[in-house]
């Protein structure tokens, strides 16, 4: 299985961008790349994702570079409640309805601090 | 927020005692997923449901088992607790079109002493 590998912790100020970075060397063409992040004491939460085009959404933009062997989760303004870890995640292409179609496998993430 | 309870919310057992896990939905989501999260390990899979009656194993599957007779309710079981089984334990559901976008539960702190 392809794996990802991503910075153990960033830090960044209120109301600045960040910019989590993510390496997929190994991505085949059909996995998708997927962004979830947990906040203190909560199940993780979906963020995001996209296969080959880059994604904005309102939490947030995905930029996937062009060999797909890296992608970047752009937040555009910092906020405290941000402060969470952000998981970068493969998952492999399914037929919607199949039996594995929703399996994620979460690696260790980003630790996100936010400065006031 | 997408309608996910677990109960309990915490628990504390003893080595060898069974304990079971209750995820509830009211979304009517056909995916239902158990996972654990260790430090040092992130969040594993142990078992997911694609139907009621219908589940498979995760990677981290020995030592649980689970059943889903209703499209509501998805159980966890640890047939005979073990202190690696602490840990705290996530439910989530996803839809069939969309079942990578997984709504997770607020969790259950399991202890085993």
């Amino acid at each position: 299985d392809a794996k990802t590998t991503q910075p153990n912790s960033m830090e960044s100020n209120e109301e600045e961008p960040v910019h989590l970075p993510c390496n997929h060397s190994t991505i085949s063409g059909t996995d998708y790349i997927h962004w979830y992040r947990q906040l203190p004491s909560q199940g993780p939460e979906y963020v995001i994702h996209g296969l080959t085009s880059n994604v904005n959404n309102r939490m947030a933009s995905l930029a996937i570079a062009e060999d797909r062997k890296s992608s970047t989760l752009i937040l555009h303004r910092a906020t405290l409640r941000d402060a969470a870890v952000y998981y970068c995640i493969l998952r492999l292409s399914a037929n919607a309805g199949g039996t594995s179609y929703g399996k994620l496998t979460f690696g260790q993430g980003t630790i996100l601090t936010v400065h006031p | 927020d997408a309608g996910i309870t677990q109960s309990p919310r915490h628990k504390v057992t003893e080595t060898g005692t069974p304990v079971t896990l209750r995820c509830h939905q009211t979304e009517n989501h056909r995916y239902m997923y158990w996972y654990r999260q260790d430090p040092g390990h992130g969040l594993r899979l142990i078992h997911y449901s694609y139907g009621v009656k219908d589940t498979d194993k995760g990677e981290v599957s020995d030592g649980y088992s689970v059943s889903r007779s209703k499209t509501e309710d998805f159980l966890l079981t640890l047939e005979s607790a073990t202190s690696s089984q602490t840990s705290v334990y996530f439910c989530a559901i996803s839809e069939t079109s969309r079942a990578y976008e997984q709504y997770f539960g607020p969790g259950t702190r399991l202890t085993v002493t």
